[in-house]
């Protein structure tokens, strides 16, 4: 079963507000969790790192006023895409991983947001 | 900085074998992992290399030469359930962010 779960799974937004996705780490403490960015046919960008109990490190290029990152526990970080634009429609993927699966990383299913 | 190389796009028939290249520049390497996506889901872990040699798991079987910067992952038995896009992705520490390359496409064919 899955071990990485995010939600809302498709959501869909006007232009102007914000929109939150959640990802949770299902039975492993998360201490990092990554978020990664995917247009039709792309590859999946790597937007920030997540650690919990801290600041988020983002990426070149990644606005962080923008896609304000949270992990206040162990087994939660939060995207928030704020003032939602069009181009912001994507595919959003959480990751994470945990010593127990050695270098495996867990994806969550993935959110698709549309902004109208 | 990084640099990885893949093949854009593969095709093949159902029963077929196929080997899948990455090439890979890093400041640092520690292991080479392999994922597999299919359109409209999220990535999921196939296999990883941290030693020189092929690692098997089931039809798939990754393969990695850390002296030549290079690694395979191998299909064999394709079913068209294989279709998918497939990403190699290196690791510069044991605990080191997830970059991907543009990934391979492979086609499956009856």
């Amino acid at each position: 079963g899955a071990v990485v779960s995010q939600h809302p799974s498709r959501v869909i937004c006007k232009s102007g507000t914000s929109v939150k996705i959640e990802c949770r780490s299902l039975d492993f403490q998360a201490t990092t969790m990554f978020w990664y960015r995917q247009f039709p046919k792309q590859s999946l960008m790597l937007m920030a790192t997540s650690n919990e109990g801290s600041k988020a490190t983002y990426e070149q290029g990644v606005e962080k006023d923008k896609f304000l990152i949270n992990h206040a526990s162990l087994t939660l970080s939060t995207l928030t895409v704020t003032s939602a634009h069009p181009e912001d429609s994507s595919f959003y993927i959480c990751s994470a991983g945990t010593s127990r699966s050695g270098n495996t990383i867990y994806f969550g299913e993935g959110s698709w947001l549309t902004v109208v | 900085g990084q640099s990885l190389e893949q093949p854009s796009e593969v095709t093949a028939v159902e029963g077929a074998i196929v080997q899948i290249n990455c090439t890979y520049q890093t400041s640092g390497f520690y292991g080479l992992s392999w994922y597999q996506q299919h359109d409209g889901g999220a990535p999921t872990f196939l296999s990883y290399n941290a030693l020189d040699g092929l690692e098997e798991t089931g039809r798939f079987s990754s393969f990695l030469s850390r002296s030549d910067s290079y690694g395979y992952l191998l299909l064999q038995e394709l079913q068209m359930k294989d279709s998918a896009s497939y990403f190699c992705a290196p690791l510069r520490t044991n605990t080191d962010k997830l970059i991907f390359g543009t990934g391979t496409r492979l086609q499956v064919f009856p």
